[in-house]
């Protein structure tokens, strides 16, 4: 099975910052990698799949890289409705069985 | 537009058993993957449960294997999960959500969630 950890855990930057998100897998994910933003009180949001591809209407400050065991998910430059918390996702490449990271908040 | 709506959510007892359904809309149901995917209070996301286009297809999360049934109905465009043996841990939101299929590997469309406490 495979496991995601993302780091930091918290990251405390102002609106306009660049913000840089890791997540690690502990195997090679064969770029099967996911993006998610989710605000206080509301569903996850699709930002990112497949490692690069921007979901429909996500605004292109959002862009995501990586591969094999290391990802990042950079926010360009922080608007303020982009405080919120991100988590990555992997799924197995042979059935849909999803994993998560535990998350990382991004805060003023 | 896409729309998924989570109901059937509560307050059940330790031991208790409750179904969740979720209705869908604004997509051709029977061509796609669903999931429920929850999240404790204050937690992260844990996915529960996946069937397939045509139900040949089912998987769940060892934490809830045995006691969760999921299961669809293409003609009604609805989604269920039947929830045995309620444990305080699976007190969470729970989420329907889909597969985007092909080679997209992740969820695309949520529903906004129901909430189930297992609490005496």
């Amino acid at each position: 099975e495979i496991v995601l950890t993302q780091s930091p855990a918290t990251l405390s930057l102002s609106p306009g910052e660049r913000a840089t998100l890791s997540c690690r897998a502990s195997r090679s994910l064969y770029n099967y990698l996911a993006w998610y933003q989710q605000k206080p009180g509301q569903a996850p949001r699709l930002l990112i799949s497949d490692t690069s591809r921007r979901a429909p209407g996500i605004p292109a400050r959002f862009s995501g890289s990586g591969s094999g065991t290391d990802f990042t998910l950079t926010i360009s430059s922080l608007e303020p409705e982009d405080f919120a918390v991100y988590y990555c996702q992997q799924r197995s490449d042979w059935r849909p069985i999803f994993t998560f990271g535990p998350g990382t908040k991004v805060d003023l | 537009e896409v729309q998924l709506v989570e109901s059937g959510g509560g307050l059940v007892k330790p031991g208790g058993s409750l179904r969740l359904s979720c209705a869908a809309s604004g997509f051709t149901f029977s061509s796609y993957t669903l999931n429920w995917v929850r999240q404790a209070p204050g937690k992260g996301l844990e996915w529960v449960s996946s069937i397939s286009s045509s139900s040949d297809y089912i998987y769940y999360a060892e934490s809830v294997e045995g006691r969760f049934t999921i299961s669809r109905d293409n003609a009604q465009n609805s989604l269920s999960l039947h929830m045995n043996s309620l444990r305080a841990e699976d007190t969470a939101v729970y989420y329907c959500a889909r597969d985007c299929g092909g080679d997209c590997y992740s969820l695309d469309y949520w529903g906004q969630g129901t909430r189930v406490t297992v609490s005496s």
